[in-house]
Formats: C-alpha cells, structure tokens, sequence
C-alpha cells in the first residue's frame, strides 16, 4: 500500500457529463501529480500542484482542471466527457516539487458510454 | 515513432527463468531512468531507478542502460510467480517526476 488513496474506484458515466476524482496524498508529502493511463497512450502525466499552487502542465486537455486544497488533498474534474476520456487516471505524490520518487495511488477508473 | 518503445508482450516463462525486459527511446538526451512495476489494479511502484548508462543491481533485479545504442534493459533473475505483472519503463532529460516519459509497457506472465 502507497499511502495513497483515490476515490472512487470506478466510475461509469455518459458523454457531454462532468465527473470529479479525488485524491489523498501520503502523509508528509506536498506534491499532487495527476495521470492517465490508456491502452493507446501509455502513462500520460497531466498536471502537478506543490502545495496548493499548479506546479507543472503536462498534456492535460482544456475540458479537464485541478486542484489542491489546504490540506493538500486534490481534485481532477474532467468535463464534456468524450469516449475517448475512458482510462485509468492516477494519482501521485511526492515530498516535494522536483522529486523522481513518486508514490502512485490504486487509481479510477473512468468508462464513458 | 513514439518517443519511448517496449514491446507488449505479454511474455510468459517458466518460474525460475532468467527474464529481460527491454525498452528503445528516440531522445538521446535521456539521462535518468526508471522501471516501474504495476500488478493488475494497482498503481504502478517504483522499481529502480538509474542515472546515465550502466548497470545497476537490486536482488533479483538489474537495470541496464546503453546510452549509445537507445536502449534499456530489465533483467529478473529466478522469476517467480509473484513477478507477473506489467513492467514499465520511464526516462526523462532531467530528475523531475513530471517530466518522465513512459513506455506503454510489458506484460509478464511467470507460470509455476
């Protein structure tokens, strides 16, 4: 077990509909990144928050936003959900910003029908 | 071509076997690799992690790189049952989490 967690475990909702992940990081650790993970595409890192501010921007479309509140757990909403949005999104966290050792959660995943 | 290439099985051997994972990437200016494993349902962990070409060992596991040819290895010796899992590499220019490219990764399947 990472420390991890994320909520919910799986997630089935319809096209054009908005959804909301969440994710808790290790005890101690500051840093939030955010990933999707298709067949297709691999691990694809979206976006990274230190400490409440966005840290880094990866390929994170303009549908789908974050953020980390005060007690650093954080949010991914994916809107205008397409077919293409199904995938396992995982969540991440690091003790700080520039850290390689991330420490990944079970993840959600996500089927848009 | 894709940045970072592995080859997506799955692979199977025989518990005991001598297994390599390997990975070919594109930017030569990579210089910090990692191995990550991912069992079915879980997030991927953290396996190894190396800088610049060589070999590192790990118990039961060596990273190689070959900067000069492109080309990562993963060697897992007296594979066990408990190995089955997707194996992925990531690369990266310099040591930040979130600049890490992935591989699709590799399934390995070890049959008792």
């Amino acid at each position: 077990d990472s420390g991890v967690t994320q909520t919910p475990k799986h997630l089935i909702t319809a096209t054009g509909q908005r959804v909301t992940l969440r994710c808790s990081p290790r005890s101690g650790d500051l840093s939030v990144y955010w990933y999707q993970q298709s067949l297709d595409q691999g691990l694809q890192f979206l976006i990274q928050y230190y400490n409440g501010e966005e840290r880094a921007k990866g390929n994170i479309l303009e549908r789908f936003s974050a953020q980390q509140f005060p007690d650093l757990h954080s949010e991914l909403n994916l809107s205008s959900l397409e077919l293409g949005d199904s995938a396992l999104y995982f969540c991440a966290s690091s003790v700080n910003a520039a850290s390689y050792e991330q420490y990944f959660g079970p993840g959600t995943r996500l089927t848009v029908t | 071509q894709k940045e970072v290439e592995q080859d997506p099985g799955p692979l199977s051997v025989p518990e005991g076997a001598i297994v390599s994972l390997n990975c070919t990437y594109s930017n030569s200016a990579f210089q910090y690799f990692m191995w990550y494993r991912q069992y079915s349902r879980k997030g991927p962990e953290l396996l190894m992690y190396t800088y610049s070409s060589g070999n590192k060992e790990d118990g039961r596991f060596t990273a190689q790189v070959d900067k000069s040819s492109k080309y990562i290895s993963l060697f897992i010796r007296d594979s066990q049952p408990s190995d089955s899992a997707t194996y992925l590499c990531a690369m990266s220019l310099d040591n930040y989490g979130q600049n890490f490219v992935f591989g699709p990764g590799t399934r390995l399947s070890v049959l008792p």
